[in-house]
């Protein structure tokens, strides 16, 4: 066990809704990464919370925006779902930032998206 | 061209047959090397980390990077079927945000 949860383990929703995923990263773990992962395919990262703050985006566009607050947890949100947003998303959390040379990420189990 | 290759198999072994999984990268900044396993429906779980060229053994996982060659490899030795999950390579630039992973290569090891 990692000590990274996440909520919920399933959802469904349809073309056009919002929906906010949930992640509570390991004690002392300040940064947090969400990522996507579609069938088949190795995650790709979507942005990166140090502290509180966006500290790295990857190649995803502003419909997905994330928080991160003092108590460990963090929320992706994503706007104006498309069919293609059906994925695993993962949250995964770090001790330090972008510095740390032993920046290792411990992954939560995910959430699996899917829209239709 | 992605910047980690990785064949998806699926790759198909009898039970105690070492295995050798593989990736390529294409940027000389990665540093950092990690193999993860992926079981179905659950999140990756972090097997091996290693810092630039060199091996690292866990028990019965190798990991091994060339950095000459761009190449990263995981054996695992004395395969058993609760080894059957998917395993993704990642790559990480110290200074940078994320981890560049494989599509990740799936395993069978069989009984």
């Amino acid at each position: 066990e990692t000590g990274v949860t996440q909520s919920p383990t399933h959802l469904i929703k349809t073309r056009g809704q919002q929906v906010t995923l949930r992640c509570s990263s390991q004690s002392g773990h300040n940064t947090v990464s969400w990522y996507q992962q579609a069938l088949g395919q190795g995650p790709q990262f979507i942005f990166q919370y140090y502290r509180e703050e966006e500290n790295g985006r990857g190649n995803f566009p502003p419909r997905f925006s994330g928080l991160q607050f003092p108590n460990y947890s963090s929320e992706l949100n994503v706007n104006a779902l498309e069919l293609d947003d059906s994925a695993l998303y993962l949250c995964a959390s770090s001790l330090a930032g972008v510095v740390s040379g032993t920046d290792t990420q411990y992954f939560g189990p995910g959430t699996r998206l899917t829209v239709l | 061209q992605k910047e980690v290759e990785q064949d998806p198999g699926p790759l198909s072994v009898p039970e105690g047959a070492i295995v050798s999984l593989n990736c390529t990268y294409s940027n000389s900044a990665f540093q950092y090397f990690m193999w993860y396993r992926q079981y179905s429906r659950k999140g990756p779980e972090l097997l091996m980390y290693t810092y630039s060229s060199g091996n690292k053994e866990d028990g019965r996982f190798t990991a091994q990077v060339d950095k000459s060659s761009k190449y990263i490899s995981l054996f695992i030795r004395d395969s058993q079927p609760s080894d059957s999950a998917t395993y993704l390579c990642a790559s990480w630039a110290s200074g940078t945000y994320k981890y560049i992973f494989g599509t990740g290569t799936r395993l069978k090891v069989l009984a």
